[in-house]
């Protein structure tokens, strides 16, 4: 166990659909990143919070959005899904920008 | 901005033989450079990491990785190969500073381990 939890690990849901995807990050990281893996793109960031506020984002679409709470779980909100969006997505969370621990990640299935 | 480079999408090795998965980096200044590993249907879990110091920087499972400035290179090695070592192995980049703290991840080495 990373420290990382993410939920569910596995989501099946259809095109057009709206999903939810959770991050609870190690005890005392501040930082949580989420990563997009899939077969064509490999791991892809996408978006980065940081004590509850948006630090970064990367190819991230605009469909998708985040949100860091102030408990510091975080949520990754992927809505009109289309086939291309199956993927594997990673959350990752850091206290100091260099002792990054992943997540087992969720594996979202568009069909 | 950087970028990873990995030298082989896939790398067969017996059992017992020398592990050297390559990665090649692009940045303007010397980043922090890390090896991940990836076991089928997990996350990702940290081998080694570079940030400053010592080049030579050993990970777990024996395995380690030279800081290369010169060759812009941090390829990771381990002497023999065990078949527990069968994944997917992942080299990152990061910036050392400014707000930019993402890693970029190199396009990943499959690494099959004969017996």
């Amino acid at each position: 166990d990373s420290g990382v939890t993410q939920t569910p690990k596995h989501l099946i849901t259809a095109t057009g659909q709206r999903v939810t995807l959770r991050c609870s990050p190690r005890s005392g990281d501040l930082s949580v990143y989420w990563y997009q893996q899939s077969l064509d793109q490999g791991l892809q960031f996408l978006i980065q919070y940081y004590n509850g506020e948006e630090r970064a984002k990367g190819n991230i679409l605009e469909r998708f959005s985040a949100q860091q709470f102030p408990d510091l779980h975080s949520e990754l909100n992927l809505s009109s899904l289309e086939l291309g969006d199956s993927a594997l997505y990673f959350c990752a969370s850091s206290v100091k920008d260099y002792g990054y621990t992943f997540g087992s990640g969720t594996r979202l299935t568009v069909v | 901005a950087q970028s990873v480079t990995q030298l082989g999408s896939h790398v067969s090795v017996s059992e017992g033989a020398l592990v050297l998965l390559r990665c090649n980096y692009s940045s303007s200044v010397p980043p922090y450079l890390f090896w991940y590993v990836q076991y089928p249907n997990q996350g990702l879990q940290l081998l080694l990491k570079y940030t400053t110091g010592a080049t030579l920087v050993k990970g777990i499972n024996g395995f380690e990785a030279e800081f290369k400035k010169s060759e812009t290179s941090f390829h990771l090695t381990k002497p023999s190969a065990h078949m527990s070592d069968a994944a997917e192995y992942f080299c990152a980049v990061r910036s050392p500073s400014g707000s930019a703290r993402q890693l970029t991840f190199g396009s990943g080495t499959q690494l099959t381990v004969l017996p």
